[in-house]
């Protein structure tokens, strides 16, 4: 089991302001990180599958990178929105096993 | 393309009490998970499946048991439910292992 650790479990934030959360993690035995966003009362949704060291993904105001080194990924949102409120889940997959080990999320808030 | 479904949506329990969760995939994935998620806790897995026929245990099993039968269903057995097993759980699927994984709604499961 690796222990997954995100940092701030919650934030509040204004509409228009940016915003990043971390995820923390062994950096040995590393073969994937994973972002989901979580709505209330909905599923989770996968927002990138990260696997090198000095990746970055995109997607509309959402990227993320990734240092496998220091064992830290940090996920941007540019300009928030009400609709990115969410909890930001990060998980890590090892490379001896199948299971994703997820963290406990940030929760964000973004009030107009 | 209905992705993954989970039935019931809810469902209440009386201790000793057994059932199954039923999961269903329709994007001939070969990966399954069951998940569980108490408040304040990250997704932990029961159990995942990487084939028909092919099941593991993953961080928390005791008290459940799985089956895949098919690549579309994986169905979670509750045996002599317990107040412990109080909890929101979740399927999910996914291509491989180095794919995104993809969530079902959630069944939230009350033992009295």
């Amino acid at each position: 089991i690796l222990n997954v650790e995100q940092s701030p479990q919650s934030l509040h934030v204004q509409e228009g302001d940016s915003t990043n959360f971390t995820c923390s993690f062994p950096s040995s035995n590393f073969y994937a990180l994973h972002w989901y966003r979580w709505e209330t009362a909905k599923s989770p949704e996968a927002l990138f599958v990260m696997t090198l060291n000095g990746d970055e993904k995109k997607k509309g105001r959402i990227s993320a990178t990734l240092n496998t080194k220091e064992g830290y990924s940090y996920l941007y949102i540019k300009g928030s929105q009400p609709e990115d409120s969410a909890t930001y889940l990060c998980a890590l997959r090892s490379n001896s096993g199948y299971a994703l080990n997820f963290g406990k999320g940030t929760s964000l808030l973004v009030t107009p | 393309n209905a992705g993954v479904t989970q039935t019931p949506k809810f469902r209440i329990l009386k201790i000793g009490q057994s059932m199954t969760l039923q999961c269903a995939q329709d994007m001939n994935h070969n990966y399954m998970y069951w998940y569980r998620q108490d408040p304040g806790m990250g997704l932990k897995l029961i159990y995942y499946s990487v084939g028909a026929g092919i099941t593991d245990k993953g961080e928390v099993p005791n008290g459940y048991n799985v089956s895949r039968s098919t690549t579309e269903d994986f169905p979670l057995r509750l045996e002599l439910a317990a107040p412990s097993q109080t909890s929101v759980y979740f399927c999910a699927s996914s291509q491989g292992r180095e794919f995104e994984q993809y969530f079902g709604p959630g069944t939230r499961l009350t033992v009295t």
